[in-house]
């Protein structure tokens, strides 16, 4: 079975330090990986993917996460928090083995503070 | 230009009503799809099509059914609308299903059932 665990609901920083999120996955398939964020009252938007190619993935905005297969991982970070990145982050696993799944973990809502 | 748009942005009904809600995309994508976003803001997958074919179907009742006159619209009508369908209702599309295609999210529809 497939599953997605974003370990922290809410995260606050100060604007200027590093933003770390966190996300645990499971699958019994090989995963296609995701990070979107949700601004207020907006659709979500892509940051990054992950699809069996490098383990270390680039995004938009600065961010990055590194796919870690050994302990099930694909965190999310930033090296400087900006006011702007105020806003609900989702980690997301897509497996296409055998039939569809799309799963979105819980959601980590990130506050900026100046 | 709007990528993914839906229509209304808000839908405030009785209990018992029937609505629509319509959603087009300009991308010329072969997928759409629909998710629910519940107050606590977890996401879940309602329905995809792929070339106007239903390929997903999770645990949705049956008053909701996805309809695709053609690749760039996917409609969801609601019959019987009920207090716990109060949600935001997003589409999205992407070039195809596999995992590595980027998702393209609308603004949402706002559903508040009375």
């Amino acid at each position: 079975a497939q599953s997605v665990t974003q370990l922290d609901s809410h995260v606050s920083v100060s604007e200027g330090t590093p933003v770390l999120l966190r996300c645990n996955y499971s699958s019994s398939y090989s995963p296609s990986l995701f990070w979107y964020v949700q601004h207020p009252n907006k659709g979500l938007q892509l940051l990054l993917k992950y699809t069996s190619a490098a383990t270390l993935v680039k995004g938009i905005n600065g961010f990055e996460a590194e796919f870690k297969k050994s302990e099930t991982s694909f965190h999310l970070t930033k090296p400087s928090a900006h006011m702007s990145d105020a806003a609900e982050y989702f980690c997301v696993v897509i497996t296409t083995s055998g039939t569809y799944k799309y799963i979105f973990g819980t959601g980590t809502r990130l506050k900026v503070l100046a | 230009d709007t990528a993914v748009s839906q229509t209304p942005k808000y839908l405030v009904t009785q209990m018992g009503n029937d609505k629509s809600i319509k959603c087009e995309q300009n991308l010329g994508h072969d997928t759409m799809y629909w998710y629910k976003q519940d107050s606590k803001k977890f996401l879940k997958i309602m329905f995809s099509y792929n070339n106007k074919e239903l390929i997903i179907n999770e645990t949705v009742p049956n008053r909701f059914s996805p309809k695709s006159p053609d690749k760039a619209h996917l409609n969801l009508h609601i019959n019987s609308l009920e207090l716990g369908d109060s949600a935001v209702y997003f589409c999205a599309s992407s070039r195809g299903l596999a995992g590595n295609y980027e998702q393209y999210f609308g603004p949402g529809t706002r559903l508040t059932v009375t």
